[in-house]
């Protein structure tokens, strides 16, 4: 299983929208659609923040969407704030029970 | 209100073992997907291994053989035995589940991690 492939970081000023990618291979992003992405502020539990690829738990707000084409998926958060500062990880189920996540970005709202 | 409470970790040396365990509340670990995930210091996530609801186990690739998860319904927990350990497995460990409303490769619900930390 390796890992799926997510930028180091990514930054924007308040207010603008931001676009994390998450790329991986035929035999997980692109033959599934059990992507899901994951906030994590320092020493939290991670949140989950969009599950199957652009589906969204109660709670989150709707500036975060996700999105998927072919092996690549995607998060876009609009609006930015600065409590949207973390790190953001994309997962995905790879075939076999198994699951992989993505190596994390860091986002920086300036 | 679902509650999952980690438990367990400690320092151990190379080559020893540890159980890690998982209270459950709010829900059956008995008709839930159950995961374990870990984030080394300064690092990612990394996906441990998951329970089915019928308690069929599957792990990643590197913890296979050396780790086993179980539950035991009676007492709503999980559990996590690791043997073998190296000092690459020092880590957070969560256990997560998605609970009774999203799919099973999507976990909604964490606790807070047990810190594993492999050293002589």
């Amino acid at each position: 299983q390796s890992a799926l492939t997510q930028p180091p970081s990514a930054s924007g000023s308040p207010g603008q929208s931001v676009t994390i990618s998450c790329t991986g291979t035929s035999s997980d992003i692109g033959a599934h659609n059990y992507v899901s992405w994951y906030q994590q502020h320092p020493g939290k539990a991670p949140r989950l923040m969009i599950y199957e690829v652009t589906g969204r738990p109660s709670g989150v707000p709707d500036r975060f969407s996700g999105s998927k084409s072919g092996n690549t998926a995607s998060l876009t958060v609009s609006g930015l704030q600065a409590e949207d500062e973390a790190d953001y990880y994309c997962t995905s189920y790879a075939g076999n029970k198994n699951m992989v996540f993505g190596g994390g970005t860091k986002l920086t709202v300036l | 209100e679902v509650h999952l409470v980690e438990s367990g970790g400690g320092v151990v040396q190379p080559g020893g073992s540890l159980r890690l365990s998982c209270a459950a509340s709010g829900f059956a670990v008995s008709s839930n997907y159950m995961t374990w995930v870990r984030q080394a210091p300064g690092k990612g996530l990394e996906w441990v291994s998951l329970i089915y609801g019928s308690g069929v186990p599957t792990y990643a690739d590197s913890m296979r053989g050396r780790f086993t998860i179980s539950r035991d319904n009676s007492k709503n927990m999980l559990y996590l035995q690791m043997n073998s350990l190296r000092a690459e497995d020092t880590a957070i460990y969560y256990c997560a589940t998605p609970g009774e409303h999203f799919p099973i490769w999507a976990f909604h619900y964490w606790g807070q991690g047990t810190l594993v930390t492999v050293s002589s």
